[in-house]
């Protein structure tokens, strides 16, 4: 079982390039969610999916979009990046919203230039 | 008040130390209580859920006290490989996503 998997580990935008993070888990967990992590902000909740067509937002959604078309993926879109966005991003899961356990993939370190 | 509440430290011990983390959270609906760890540059993983009664994993402790809305992360005799930052995690109330407290910093010195 792989987990939680994050693809690309790394990358670099120019501003007002899109690109997609894909985040894939084999756990069959129902709830998945992005965050992203900045020096002294902690984990903040971009968007999140309590199961295949249902996602919602949380506390930073502006400038992001998600789908979730199957249980397994939870891809996070941005559509024309800045360098606000410029962060760590974790793509998390877990069995059922807010009382289990979360599963978080190894992250993915992007750079808006 | 924000949500979760930690002292973000850092907290410098000497090894075979015993330290104690402290988080205050603000909903007295929460209902469940996580002690995550996050290596540098690494994903937060899952240290120990907290039970009402507190429980116990080695040499990690973990207490609730719902009257004054905090959790407590005891570790005793420090390792070099306890440095890490300690992040405090509460949800809401029932099925809602899950609040991160911004972390406590440990660094155990030899």
């Amino acid at each position: 079982n792989a987990g939680v998997t994050q693809t690309p580990k790394f990358q670099v935008l120019k501003t007002g390039q899109s690109m997609t993070l894909q985040c894939a888990q084999d756990m069959n967990h129902e709830y998945m969610s992005w965050y992203r992590q900045d020096p002294g902000m902690g984990l903040r909740l971009i968007h999140y999916s309590v199961g295949a067509g249902i996602t919602d937002q949380g506390e930073v959604p502006n400038g992001y979009n998600v789908s979730r078309s199957t249980t397994e993926d939870f891809p996070l879109r941005l559509l024309s990046a800045a360098p606000s966005q410029t962060s760590v991003y974790f793509c998390a899961t877990s069995l059922q919203l807010g009382l289990e356990t979360q599963y978080f993939g190894p992250g993915t370190r992007l750079l808006v230039l | 008040r924000k949500e979760v509440e930690q002292d973000p430290g850092p907290f410098n011990v000497p090894e075979g130390a015993t330290v104690a983390f402290n988080c205050t959270y603000s909903n007295s609906a929460s209902q469940s209580f996580f002690w995550y760890r996050q290596d540098c540059r690494k994903e937060p993983k899952l240290l120990m859920s907290v039970y009402s009664s507190g429980n116990e994993d080695g040499r990690f402790t973990a207490q609730l006290n719902r009257a004054s809305q905090y959790i407590s992360l005891l570790i005793r005799d420090s390792k070099l490989s306890d440095s890490a930052t300690y992040l405090c995690v509460v949800n809401r109330a029932g099925n809602t996503p899950l609040v991160f407290g911004k972390g406590t910093r440990l660094s155990v010195i030899a």
